[in-house]
């Protein structure tokens, strides 16, 4: 089992949709999570952190966190072909606050 | 702020010749990774410092790869020999020590080996 994991998709959903990303992880040490957005041909962005249960919005992004079920989603509303990217999970752990462990990433495309 | 930067943005070099890439990472960040991409692999983490200080290198795929990093303001990563399956896109990132902090990646080194 890895120790993040994300549905490898592709996620396709019309434009204006809601688009639904989730990601889960196996260790229980997680603390932080990362949600980080990469266009075809450019590096990784960070786009949202979450690190308490519950959800936390900006903008369009909303990132939704529950420890106890060991899951972090990211939703995107009112989705723009602009959107489409693959989208990587991220989590840190408190005993290695220095590095991250990440999914391999979900592609969503969204269609005009 | 510059961010992260990496150089060169494209290599293009034969099978045999030595390969370096170079960072920059964010001015006060401790940590600095060295990861490649590849559509079947992924992302992989091939090494990382703290503080200037090489930490984890288990992703290094072989002895043929190197990295150093002689202070805070920079990095490389090296092939040598170089082979065709080391073709891929070599990411830099940064990040402070904070737990809460995510990284800031370079632009990427495209590496074509023929």
């Amino acid at each position: 089992q890895k120790e993040v994991e994300q549905n490898s998709g592709p996620l396709s959903v019309p434009e204006g949709a809601i688009a639904s990303l989730n990601c889960t992880y196996s260790d229980r040490g997680s603390q932080s999570f990362f949600w980080y957005r990469q266009y075809s041909g450019k590096s990784p962005e960070l786009i949202m952190s979450i690190y308490s249960n519950g959800d936390k919005e900006d903008g369009r992004f909303t990132a939704q966190l529950n420890k106890a079920s060991q899951y972090v989603s990211l939703l995107i509303r009112d989705s723009q072909p602009s959107d489409s990217a693959t989208y990587l999970c991220a989590v840190n752990k408190w005993r290695n606050a220095g590095k991250s462990t990440f999914g391999d990433g979900t592609t969503l495309t969204v269609k005009p | 702020d510059a961010g992260v930067i990496q150089s060169p943005r494209h290599e293009v070099t034969e099978m045999g010749q030595e390969v370096t890439l170079r960072c920059k990472p964010i001015s006060g960040h401790d940590y600095l990774f060295w990861y490649r991409q590849t559509m079947m692999r992924g992302l992989e983490l091939l090494i990382y410092f703290n503080n200037n200080v090489p930490i984890d290198d288990s992703g290094m795929p072989e002895d043929r790869f190197s990295a150093k990093m002689p202070n805070a303001s920079f990095s490389t990563l090296k092939i040598q020999p170089s082979e065709p399956r080391d073709s891929a896109v070599y990411f830099c990132a940064s990040k402070t020590d904070r737990l809460n902090y995510g990284y800031t990646f370079g632009s990427g080194t495209r590496l074509t080996v023929v």
